[in-house]
């Protein structure tokens, strides 16, 4: 099945710093998105982006869907940017939309 | 977005009895929903494909007498963790949406 990796799997921050993760996956995909799961677990949607980039406040992901990689951007930090964040792919499996997850990374951003 | 709602959100229960954890699409008609699990300091791994009106899909290696799910409704899929052990204490989440994924606030079950 198709992998999804995540880099960093860590990242410490001081608050204001500006961050990059990385999503690769290992084939074709029909969706991909990118959630922020907070301390209570509930994943918070930050962006749907098959391709293309999208910009949303401090929040702004690209998708390059021809070379399998997605990133996302956060800047000016805050410490309520803490939690896992997860790129999640749906891949070419005919009719669903289910997501595989990757192993997401974890942000602490401290004052 | 859509809005995913989930009841109970935790639940202690002892060895061998059954636990069911309701997943509810508020404002959009759901055909399938989804079922994950999260272990502690892990990521969400897929259990099942819930089908409105037929048989659920589920995952390499998920036991489907185990983890019974049952989508009656366009609106409502359950899961049924039956005669539930310890090492089924888990996170469990629901999700579903049209093209974009929207996921309920999950359910905690801890089994004794």
């Amino acid at each position: 099945g198709i992998q999804v990796e995540q880099s960093p799997p860590d990242l410490i921050l001081q608050e204001g710093a500006n961050s990059t993760l990385r999503c690769n996956f290992s084939d074709s995909v029909n969706n991909l998105q990118w959630f922020h799961q907070n301390p209570w677990g509930q994943l918070i949607n930050l962006f749907y982006i098959p391709s293309g980039t999208k910009q949303n406040g401090r929040l702004s992901a690209t998708t390059v869907a021809t070379e399998r990689y997605s990133l996302l951007y956060i800047s000016s930090s805050q410490t309520t940017d803490s939690g896992v964040y997860f790129c999640a792919v749906d891949p070419f499996s005919g009719g669903y939309n289910k997501l595989i997850f990757g192993a997401g990374t974890r942000l602490a951003v401290h004052p | 977005g859509a809005v995913v709602s989930q009841h109970p959100s935790w639940v202690i229960c002892k060895s061998g009895t059954s636990v069911k954890i309701e997943c509810r699409s508020l404002d959009f008609q759901a055909t399938t929903m989804f079922w994950y699990r999260q272990f502690p300091k892990q990521s969400l791994m897929l259990m099942a494909t819930s089908n409105e009106g037929s048989k659920a899909t589920y995952e390499q290696g998920v036991e489907k007498d185990k983890f019974l799910i049952n989508h009656a409704s366009l609106t409502l899929s359950t899961l049924t963790v039956t005669s539930a052990h310890p090492e089924d204490s888990s996170f469990y989440i629901c999700g579903g949406g049209n093209n974009e994924q929207f996921f309920g606030p999950g359910t905690r079950l801890t089994v004794l």
